[in-house]
C-alpha cells in the first residue's frame, strides 16, 4: 500500500537549520507530487510547497520562500524539506502528502505522512 | 492571497442527525476548466489530515457517502448526512486555485 514514511521529532536552537525526510513507497515515485503542510500548537493547516516527483519543479510558500528548500531522490523514492534560520514560530507538526492530479496544474493530498514534530528553542 | 473562512468554528452534533459546513473564499474558485479547486480534509483527533473531497464536489477514495461537497464560485458547503462518532475532528476547507494555497481556519466538530 501506498505509505509516507517521515523522520523522527527534532529539537533545535533558533537559527540553525532542519532537515526532514519523507521516504515513500507502494507507488510510482515520478507520478506524483510531494507536498509539504505544517501545524503549529493548537493552529491550524498551513502549506509550504509543493516539489515534482517527476522533474524536481518546486512551488514554495511565500511565508518561508528563501528559508526553505523542498528536493527529492527518486533513487530512494525519498523527499526532503530543508528550512534554514529557524525561528521559534516555526514550531510545528510538519507533513508530507502525496500530491495527485486530475486536471492540469491541480493537485490534492490524498496520503499523509504521520507528520514530524520541530521544537525550535533556546 | 486567497482568504478562507469557516463558519461555524465550532460544531457539536448528535450522531445519527445532519451537519453542514460553510466555506467562503475571498476569491471565486472557479476555474476556466469548469472545476471549482476547493479541497475539504478532516483532521481526527491525534491523526495527520485526510482528503475528504476534491474539486468542490468529488468524494475521494474510500470516504463514505455520508459525506458531500457543493458550491461553485466563492461559496460552499460540507455535508454530513448522518453524523457518526467517528466523524469528530476539525474540518479544513482548502483552495487550491492559486499557486499559494491556502486553508480555511478550521471547524471543530464533536458530539453533544
Amino acid at each position: 500500500q501506498v505509505q509516507l514514511v517521515q523522520s523522527g521529532a527534532q529539537v533545535k536552537k533558533p537559527g540553525a537549520s532542519v532537515r526532514i525526510s519523507c521516504r515513500t513507497s507502494g507507488y510510482t515515485f515520478t507520478s506524483y507530487e510531494i507536498g509539504w503542510v505544517r501545524q503549529a500548537p493548537g493552529q491550524g493547516l498551513e502549506w509550504i510547497g509543493w516539489i515534482s516527483g517527476y522533474n524536481g519543479n518546486t512551488r514554495y510558500a511565500q511565508k518561508v520562500q528563501g528559508r526553505v528548500t523542498l528536493t527529492t531522490d527518486t533513487s530512494t523514492t525519498t523527499a526532503y524539506m530543508d528550512l534554514r534560520s529557524l525561528r521559534s514560530d516555526d514550531t510545528a507538526v510538519y507533513y508530507c502528502a502525496r500530491g495527485t492530479t486530475v486536471t492540469r496544474g491541480y493537485y490534492y493530498m490524498d496520503v499523509w505522512g504521520r507528520g514530524t514534530t520541530v521544537t525550535v528553542s533556546s | 492571497d486567497i482568504v478562507m473562512t469557516q463558519s461555524p468554528r465550532s460544531l457539536p452534533v448528535t450522531p445519527g442527525e445532519p451537519a453542514s459546513i460553510t466555506c467562503r473564499s475571498s476569491q471565486s474558485l472557479l476555474h476556466s476548466n469548469g472545476y471549482n479547486y476547493l479541497d475539504w480534509y478532516l483532521q481526527k483527533p491525534g491523526q495527520s489530515p485526510q482528503l475528504l473531497i476534491y474539486l468542490g464536489s468529488n468524494r475521494a477514495s474510500g470516504v463514505p457517502d455520508r459525506f458531500s461537497g457543493s458550491g461553485s464560485g466563492t461559496d460552499f458547503t460540507l455535508k454530513i448526512s448522518k453524523v457518526e462518532a467517528e466523524d469528530v475532528g476539525v474540518y479544513y476547507c482548502m483552495q487550491a486555485l492559486q499557486p499559494q494555497l491556502t486553508f480555511g481556519p478550521g471547524t471543530k466538530v464533536d458530539i453533544k
